[in-house]
């Protein structure tokens, strides 16, 4: 199993900071993907990045693949009360099961 | 169109009983997948079915756990004598092949 470390575990901000969460590993991966779970649902895919140093914005969300491809980070500017929820990084290499993190637990006050 | 179904939701049982975990997956996906989530850890892969081939069951933590995916389409998982450490979200999703995985909402296993 590869192992994704995501950090911070929990994080309470209040509506109008930015944030940062990140994922390491001491692996390789093809691809690594990001999600957002709320209570009682299944993760939602936000994106997909495959392409060492690549760059991809979601309107206040910046994601970035590491150049070596061991790491990933999820900027989110101005956060919102609806960015809340429970935001997971999972890697990919057999072309089917993905490695998870933990996950970061995000918390947005008005 | 329809997402990926779970039932049921919700799932108590006591120490020692057997359950059935059942999974619809969007219609069309050749691609299953099961995966594990409990409190405080992350997902964990459980088994993945791919059309007609042998699944990959690489992930199953014990012999008390198995999984059949029925006329390549409803996919049950069946955790027999469970026991509390088996408390968990069971998720399960589905893709067409190589393509990104579609998640259900998951059942919430208790064992008391």
């Amino acid at each position: 199993t590869q192992l994704l470390e995501q950090s911070p575990q929990f994080l309470s901000i209040q509506e109008g900071e930015n944030l940062t969460v990140y994922c390491n590993s001491s692996s390789v991966f093809s691809s690594l993907q990001w999600y957002r779970q709320e209570p009682g649902e299944g993760p939602v895919l936000l994106v997909t990045v495959v392409t060492g140093g690549e760059v991809k914005k979601l309107k206040r969300l910046t994601f970035q693949f590491g150049d070596a491809r061991k790491d990933s980070s999820l900027h989110i500017t101005a956060a919102q009360p609806g960015d809340t929820g429970l935001y997971l990084c999972a890697g990919e290499n057999s072309g089917y099961a993905l490695n998870f993190g933990k996950g970061t637990s995000l918390l947005v006050t008005p | 169109g329809a997402g990926v179904s779970q039932s049921p939701s919700n799932k108590v049982t006591e120490k020692g009983k057997d359950v059935e975990l059942r999974c619809d997956p969007i219609s069309g996906h050749t691609a299953l997948y099961w995966y594990r989530q409990s409190l405080g850890q992350g997902l964990e892969f459980l088994i993945y079915f791919q059309g007609n081939s042998a699944p990959d069951k690489s992930g199953l933590p014990s012999d008390r756990f198995s999984a059949e995916r029925t006329g390549g389409s409803v996919s049950t998982l069946t955790i027999q004598r469970t026991q509390q450490e088996d408390s968990a979200v069971y998720l399960c999703a589905s893709s067409e092949p190589g393509l990104h995985q579609y998640f259900g909402p998951g059942t919430r296993l208790t064992v008391l």
